[in-house]
């Protein structure tokens, strides 16, 4: 019953590298998210995928990019590591985007870059 | 985005019922009334959601007021393991992929 994965579960980058989260999804859903969540606030959506081979910008796009290759794969890569995306992230999917959809999510990815 | 008042937290005693309040006068006709919960250290949980009618499931109750201007998350009896924030979001889906967190309710459960 795994439902949303993610790996790794914390990280720490230095400035400027680079890293893939990755999340995987068993329960065929279509649709994908990927969130960020700051100390004390709420989650704010950075990108979506409504398929295998469509992503589209969510709220807070800049310094990250995503490809959807397969149904169940969504990873989200950070080119050049900036303390401003020290965060924790979110991967999220869900049946179709209807509001009567619940979307899953993953326990996280902690990052931190120092 | 329509939006939702929540207290910012809510104390229970264990075994007992919490019922958590959550305003939305601004929702509109197509809006589902979502409940999700964040447990420390994890992501958030899908709980309960509605529209129109009241709603049950396994792990809680989802009162709506007839003008769907407020609703209410009840616990019938909450556990330690119910400590959490929980979210009350509007989501109309569509073009509008995102869930819009606020700041939810944080609930203590004292033993």
């Amino acid at each position: 019953n795994a439902g949303v994965t993610q790996t790794p579960k914390f990280r720490i980058l230095k400035i400027g590298q680079s890293m893939t989260l990755q999340c995987t999804q068993d329960m065929n859903h279509n649709y994908m998210y990927w969130y960020r969540q700051d100390p004390g606030m709420g989650l704010k959506l950075i990108y979506y995928s409504v398929g295998a081979g469509i992503t589209d910008k969510g709220e807070v796009p800049n310094g990250y990019n995503v490809s959807r290759s397969t149904t169940e794969d969504f990873p989200l890569r950070l080119e050049l590591a900036a303390p401003s995306q020290t965060s924790v992230y979110f991967c999220a999917s869900s049946l179709r985007p209807a509001g009567n959809q619940p979307q899953h999510f993953g326990d996280g990815t902690r990052l931190s870059i120092l | 985005d329509a939006k939702t008042t929540q207290p910012n937290s809510m104390e229970s005693n264990e075994e007992e019922p919490v019922h958590l309040p959550c305003n939305h006068s601004t929702i509109s006709g197509t809006d589902y009334i979502h409940w999700y919960r964040q447990l420390p250290s994890q992501g958030p949980e899908y709980v309960i959601h509605g529209l129109t009618s009241n709603v049950n499931n396994r792990m809680a109750s989802l009162a709506i007021a007839e003008d769907r201007k407020s609703s209410t998350l009840i616990l019938h009896r909450a556990t330690l393991r119910d400590a959490a924030v929980y979210y009350c979001i509007l989501h109309s889906g569509g073009s509008n992929y995102k869930l819009t967190f606020g700041k939810g309710t944080l609930l203590t459960v004292n033993p």
